[in-house]
């Protein structure tokens, strides 16, 4: 069965300090990758995904992350952060045993960025 | 239009109470998600419509009933709910398309059972 471990509960940092948010799956099977945002009281934005191909995405605010075979991870990266960016991230993946076609996701316990002025 | 609307946005219900959380999008989205998400806790998938058929049910108590009614709407009914019911309900969708599996979110249902 696939798994997400997000090991940071919460990750302080000061404003334009760069962040990396950590992720690590466990699959027998391919996966897709994603990284949501969750602001407070609110529902989950897709931050940014990994399908196939470069290894590199990135996000329209600045945010990369990098899928990582080998390592099985998928850590979120930030150069310079905003107060702004405060809110909870969670890693998830897909689970492809049901075809792909249906969106299957399984989420880690999440990540907490607290940005500091 | 990338919107998840759901409706209502709070919801106070008593245990015998009998009430609807809604959901709806016009993406032309055919698989729709449901997935209850607790305090401080990532969500859990709950249920699964592929082509307004229920395709994947979680184990949920049946307490909590869904229902598809045609592509764009997705309800879920709820009857004679506990306290540990209280939660985040978000609802989802996504083309049923094994090259394109992105999901929208809505804004959730804040349930409160009391």
């Amino acid at each position: 069965a696939q798994s997400v471990t997000q090991l940071d509960s919460q990750v302080p940092v000061f404003e334009e300090a760069p962040v990396e948010l950590r992720c690590n799956y466990s699959s027998s099977v391919s996966v897709y990758l994603f990284w949501y945002v969750q602001y407070p009281n609110q529902g989950l934005q897709l931050l940014l995904k990994y399908l196939s191909g470069s290894t590199l995405v990135e996000s329209i605010n600045g945010f990369e992350a990098e899928f990582n075979k080998s390592q099985t991870s998928f850590h979120l990266r930030k150069p310079s952060v905003h107060i702004s960016d405060t809110a909870e991230y969670f890693c998830a993946v897909s689970d492809l045993r049901y075809g792909g076609a249906t969106n299957k996701l399984i989420f880690g316990t999440g990540t907490l960025l607290a940005v500091q002025p | 239009d990338t919107e998840v609307t759901q409706t209502p946005k709070h919801l106070v219900m008593g245990m015998t109470n009998k009430k609807s959380l809604k959901c709806e999008q016009h993406m032309g989205h055919r698989a729709m998600y449901w997935y209850k998400q607790k305090a401080k806790k990532p969500p859990e998938l709950m249920f699964v419509y592929s082509y307004e058929k229920l395709s994947i049910n979680e184990s949920v108590p049946s307490r909590f009933s869904p229902e598809c009614p045609n592509s764009s709407l997705l309800n879920l009914h709820l009857h004679a709910l506990q306290p540990e019911d209280s939660a985040l309900y978000l609802c989802a969708s996504s083309q049923v398309d094994i090259g394109n599996t992105e999901a929208f979110f809505g804004q959730g249902t804040r349930l409160t059972v009391v």
